[in-house]
């Protein structure tokens, strides 16, 4: 169970669009339509933003776009706002009733 | 208002043991798998245990295979995590997550276990 690869860091202007990525394996992102997008604000708990590669959960602003090719996925925030300012985990199912997260980015608006 | 509230979380010696309840409301919790994850002081999220609707099969991540065990009381609609053997790396706040997509809809605000000496 390796976790999933997620740069440290992603930073961005307001307005603009910035892109995290996430790599894992076949055996969890590549094997598997589950991937999922948790936004975590500093003292809260995480937060769905993202489930089964693109969809967004009610709510979620349609500012947050997620894809996935091949054992890579990827989640889209454009028009950056100040409150976009989180940390960003992935998550995949791997199979066998066992989920892994990715590392986490920290996503600063500049 | 669909609530999850963790509790039991506190200070430990190491090779003690502890049980975190999650009290789960405003949602039918029979129908949906249920999840315990911890975030290490710091660090990133971890997936720790997994236990299907009715209570029948639990998956563990490799680290705490052997130590923890997940269980449910779908009539009290909680979940529990009963922690083993406990060792400084386990260290961490741990929430519980509502099973739904294949993800986690609905998180706790969490509890902290610290193992110290």
């Amino acid at each position: 169970q390796s976790a999933l690869t997620q740069s440290p860091s992603a930073s961005g202007s307001p307005g603009q669009s910035v892109a995290i990525s996430c790599t894992g394996t076949s055996s969890d992102i590549g094997g598997y339509n589950y991937v999922s997008w948790y936004q975590q604000h500093p003292g809260n708990a995480p937060k769905l933003i993202i489930h089964e590669v693109s969809k967004r959960p009610s709510g979620v602003p349609d500012r947050f776009s997620g894809s996935k090719s091949g054992n890579t996925a990827s989640l889209t925030v454009s028009g950056l706002q100040a409150e976009d300012e989180a940390d960003y985990y992935c998550s995949s199912y791997a199979g066998t009733y066992k989920w892994v997260f990715g590392g986490g980015t920290k996503l600063t608006v500049l | 208002e669909v609530q999850l509230v963790e509790s039991g979380g506190g200070l430990v010696q190491p090779g003690g043991s502890l049980r975190l309840s999650c009290a789960a409301s405003g949602f039918t919790f029979s129908r949906h798998y249920m999840h315990w994850v911890r975030q290490a002081p710091g660090k990133g999220l971890v997936w720790v245990s997994g236990i299907e609707t009715d209570g029948s099969s639990a998956t563990y991540a490799d680290s705490v295979t052997g130590r923890f065990t997940i269980s449910r009381d779908n009539a009290k609609s909680t979940l529990y995590l009963q922690m083993n053997s406990l060792r400084a790396e386990d260290t961490a706040v741990y929430y519980c997550g509502r099973g739904q997509y294949y993800a986690k809809d609905v998180w706790g605000q969490g509890t902290t276990v610290t193992v110290s000496s």
